[in-house]
Parts: structure tokens; C-alpha cells; sequence
């Protein structure tokens, strides 16, 4: 049973568009939700997430958890073509649990 | 680069076989975990030690087994090995136990035939 779930698996884009990636989440009391990038190669970490409201921001990333709905967001805005990757999104309890993923491809 | 580091690179083995996948943390980083990513399964979480103790712990198949040296080296040793064994294992350190930024390594592709 997938306690992470992420939405889309899959989305292609024009540079410039915004994208909003998803996960929604089955557990309540977790530690921390995470977000990862992941290229051909290591993830690579994006922000972690404990409180519900508060947006984290990295230049054109940015990402909020809402723990009443149990999901969390990710934007991507004015997208590029380095931002094609897996985005993952995990949460922490007795172990960590990883969504499998949203593949995005940023066209030019 | 992270600054963790993992050997091999590439690793094939035949069936039935054991291999042991090493990974060194970043400086001054006192814990290590372990994941396996395969094409059908994505990331899953295998174990992860805190300054050499066993932390935490996920669905680690009993034929594989894993440990960190007081030199916070940690090793992966992966025994009966199966055609499914086969993916990409990543070692990933932190400064603290928790769930913060983790550094990842740049993965052991492992391929059993």
C-alpha cells in the first residue's frame, strides 16, 4: 500500500511555463516531508518540510505542505531546461517512504 | 559532487553470488543510509546507522546486510543474490540522525545475471 503519492507521473512543458507537482501523503504523524531533484544520476535534496503553511522558496522553486489535506505542493516557475528531472517527494516516519516520482521535461 | 563516495561504480555478478557495496560519508557526517532504486519499485529505503549504530530500518531483505566502521565507513553486503537484486544502490550521509539534507553518493550499479 503506497503511503506517498505523487501526481502527475509524468509532464512535458514549454520553457517559461509554471508547473505544479504533487504529493499526497496517507500517514499523519510523519516527521518531515521532503522533496528531492533527481537528473541521471544521485538525487539531489530541495527542501524539507515540518510545519503546514509555511512556503519554503529556492529561487524559482518553491513548496508548501498543508498536513489538514495531507499533500504538499511544488512549484516550478518561468521552468528551464535544467529542470527536467524525477522529482521525488518522501516522508519520514519509523523509515522513509519515497513517491515513485514525477518526471518532468521542459522543451524548448 | 556530494562529497560521498561509493564503490564500485558498476558491479555484475552472476547469480548466487555475494558482493559487498562500500560507501564513504561526507566529512564530519555520522550518519549513513542505504537505498536501492530499481526501475519498477523507484527509491526505497533500506537502512540507515548513526555513528555506527543501527537507526533506522526498512524493508532490508534478510540476505543483505549492513554495518558502519568506527572510521564511519559503511558497507552494504548484498549475499544469494537474484536476477531482482539487480538496481542502482545509493549511499547518502548526513551530519546529524535526522531527516535533514541528505548528501547522495553516486550510486553502485549492480546487475545480476
Amino acid at each position: 500500500e503506497d503511503k506517498v503519492v505523487q501526481s502527475p507521473l509524468s509532464l512535458v512543458v514549454h520553457e517559461g511555463d509554471t508547473v505544479t507537482l504533487n504529493c499526497s501523503y496517507e500517514v499523519t504523524n510523519f516527521r518531515s516531508l521532503l522533496w528531492y531533484k533527481q537528473e541521471k544520476k544521485a538525487p539531489t535534496f530541495l527542501f524539507m518540510l515540518t510545519s503546514s503553511g509555511i512556503e519554503k522558496k529556492s529561487g524559482r522553486l518553491s513548496s508548501i505542505l498543508d498536513k489538514k489535506e495531507l499533500f504538499s505542493i511544488l512549484n516550478i516557475t518561468a521552468t528551464q531546461t535544467g529542470d527536467s528531472a524525477v522529482y521525488l517527494c518522501a516522508v519520514e516516519l519509523d523509515q522513509f517512504y519515497f513517491g515513485t516520482g514525477t518526471s518532468l521535461t521542459v522543451i524548448p | 559532487d556530494s562529497g560521498v563516495t561509493q564503490t564500485p561504480k558498476h558491479l555484475i555478478t552472476a547469480t548466487g553470488q555475494r558482493v559487498t557495496l562500500r560507501c564513504s560519508p561526507r566529512s564530519g557526517d555520522l550518519s549513513v543510509y542505504w537505498y536501492q532504486q530499481s526501475l519498477d519499485q523507484g527509491l526505497q529505503f533500506l537502512i540507515q546507522y548513526y555513528n555506527g549504530e543501527e537507526r533506522a530500518k526498512g524493508n532490508i531483505l534478510e540476505r543483505f546486510s549492513a554495518q558502519q566502521f568506527p572510521d564511519l565507513h559503511s558497507e552494504l553486503n548484498l549475499s544469494s543474490l537474484e536476477l531482482g537484486d539487480s538496481a542502482l544502490y545509493f549511499c547518502a550521509s548526513s551530519v546529524e540522525g535526522m531527516w535533514n539534507e541528505q548528501f547522495f553518493g553516486p550510486g553502485t550499479r549492480l546487475t545480476v545475471l
